[in-house]
């Protein structure tokens, strides 16, 4: 059974960097696309970017100049860097596994709340 | 405001049927057959229900059912059951750059 599980502070200042771990179990890294995915609080989803276990990376037009999405093969996890942040990044912020086929996440990790704030 | 539109809400009663829309575009739901549609309950992470705008992936009850005509999906839940009340999210495939638009969710109440 394939888990992912999120990881990092719960709570970063305005203008810092914000950054997340998600390490996979169950199944190796390799071969895939990764995903970050954040809802801020009554929100909608909102895809954030996609790395593959190869580094190839691509990240949502208007969140590109502040993302860096990495990969770390021998300890089967990927990382997210959102530079600058303000209010508006408070959110609910999921890696899941993109599926096979493309355009579709077929296992969650659970969610971890960064919010915001000084 | 989200790129694809749902509604907001919707209520139906025990072994009633449903049908939740994602209107999207040209240039997203109605240029790829690549719609999603995902149950989250409160609190929870998302869950996949339906792929490539028909497609469930083993484990989901047949209860749930995708299509779509032109601009707009809509995902079916048939006898609804207490268990369905959740927010459900509509996701679609919008080319190499933008990748995938969400719809704002819909927030499904059974009475």
């Amino acid at each position: 059974q394939v888990q992912l599980q999120e990881s990092g502070p719960g709570l970063v200042k305005p203008s810092e960097t914000l950054s997340l771990t998600c390490t996979v179990s169950g199944a190796s890294i390799s071969g895939s696309y990764w995903s970050w995915i954040r809802q801020a609080p009554g929100k909608g989803l909102e895809w954030i970017g996609y790395i593959h276990s190869s580094g190839n990376t691509n990240y949502d037009p208007s969140l590109k100049s502040r993302i860096t999405i990495s990969v770390d093969t021998s300890k089967n996890q990927f990382s997210l860097k959102l530079s600058s942040v303000t209010a508006a990044d408070t959110a609910v912020y999921y890696c899941a596994r993109i599926g096979s086929g493309g355009a579709r996440w077929d296992y969650w990790g659970q969610g971890t709340l960064v919010t915001v704030s000084s | 405001q989200s790129a694809l539109t749902q509604p907001a809400s919707m209520s139906g009663s025990p072994g009633q049927s449903i049908t939740i829309s994602c209107t999207g575009t040209s240039s997203d739901v109605g240029g790829y057959n690549y719609v999603s549609w995902y149950q989250q309950h409160p609190g929870k992470a998302p869950k996949l229900m339906i792929y490539d705008v028909s497609k469930r992936p083993s484990g989901v009850s047949d209860r749930f059912s995708g299509s779509k005509s032109g601009n707009t999906a809509s995902l079916t839940i048939s006898g609804l059951q207490a268990e369905d009340e959740a927010d459900y999210h509509c996701c679609s495939y919008a080319g190499s750059s933008t990748y995938v638009v969400f719809g704002g969710g819909t927030k499904l109440t059974v009475l």
